[in-house]
């Protein structure tokens, strides 16, 4: 079974600093694209940052570029995002969703998606 | 930047009514468009793909037609558990991937 699981929210001062970790298990990481989105309160969802399945391509939304930092450990089944100079509009539920699988399998993008981990910024 | 706008923002519907859903882009997208369904507190769950394709799982009485720029959700006869957020996404031209707005499908 496909899980992905992300963890590293929480409550942070604005300025601050977060790391947040998706878990992933069931299925082949290293062969497929990642990506984050949040949905802020209020709002609808936003594409935040995407990773190739190597890692070697990166790419991020304008709001958040200069200040996240998206990575993955192929041998750990992890994918991660670094989150600094947050901001009070960066307050979201951050999720990790599956982008297409380069193996070829046909597998659509955000076919799977974790459960999001809520990030709070607020003095 | 490709903007997804869809419309209504909320759509008032009986159980066992049609519900239509619609979504435009701002330029052609093909038929590279998703549907998702989100409920609070639970992942986004993705409905069509392809414009048409229902994903794994998916019941039929979701459905999803056009391209270019213009799309629709089709849900044939709300049932309880199909309240909830619809969004569709583009994945034809990006960065940035876009979402819509979203569409609220709210009990009348």
């Amino acid at each position: 079974e496909v899980q992905l699981v992300e963890s590293g929210g929480g409550l942070v001062l604005p300025g601050g600093s977060l790391r947040l970790s998706c878990a992933a298990s069931g299925f082949t990481f290293s062969t497929y694209e990642m990506n984050w989105v949040r949905r802020a309160p209020g709002k609808g969802l936003e594409w935040v940052s995407y990773i190739s399945s190597s890692g070697s391509t990166i790419y991020y939304a304008d709001s958040v570029k200069g200040r996240f930092t998206i990575s993955r450990d192929n041998a750990k089944n992890s994918l991660y995002l670094q989150i600094n100079s947050l901001r009070a509009e960066d307050t979201a539920v951050y999720y990790c969703a599956r982008g297409f699988d380069i193996s070829g399998s046909g597998s659509p993008w955000g076919d799977y998606w974790g459960q999001g981990t809520l990030v709070t910024v607020s003095s | 930047e490709i903007v997804m706008t869809q419309s209504p923002a909320t759509l008032s519907v009986s159980p066992g009514e049609r519900a239509t859903l619609s979504c435009r882009a701002s330029q052609s997208v093909s038929s590279n468009l998703a549907w998702y369904q989100h409920k609070p507190g639970q992942a986004p769950r993705l409905l069509i793909y392809g414009a048409s394709t229902r994903a794994t799982g998916i019941p039929a009485r979701f459905s999803g037609s056009g391209s270019g720029t213009e799309f629709t959700l089709t849900v044939s006869s709300l049932q309880s558990e199909d309240f909830a957020v619809y969004y569709c996404q583009q994945y034809n031209n990006w960065p940035p991937l876009t979402f819509g707005g979203g569409t609220k499908v709210e009990i009348k």
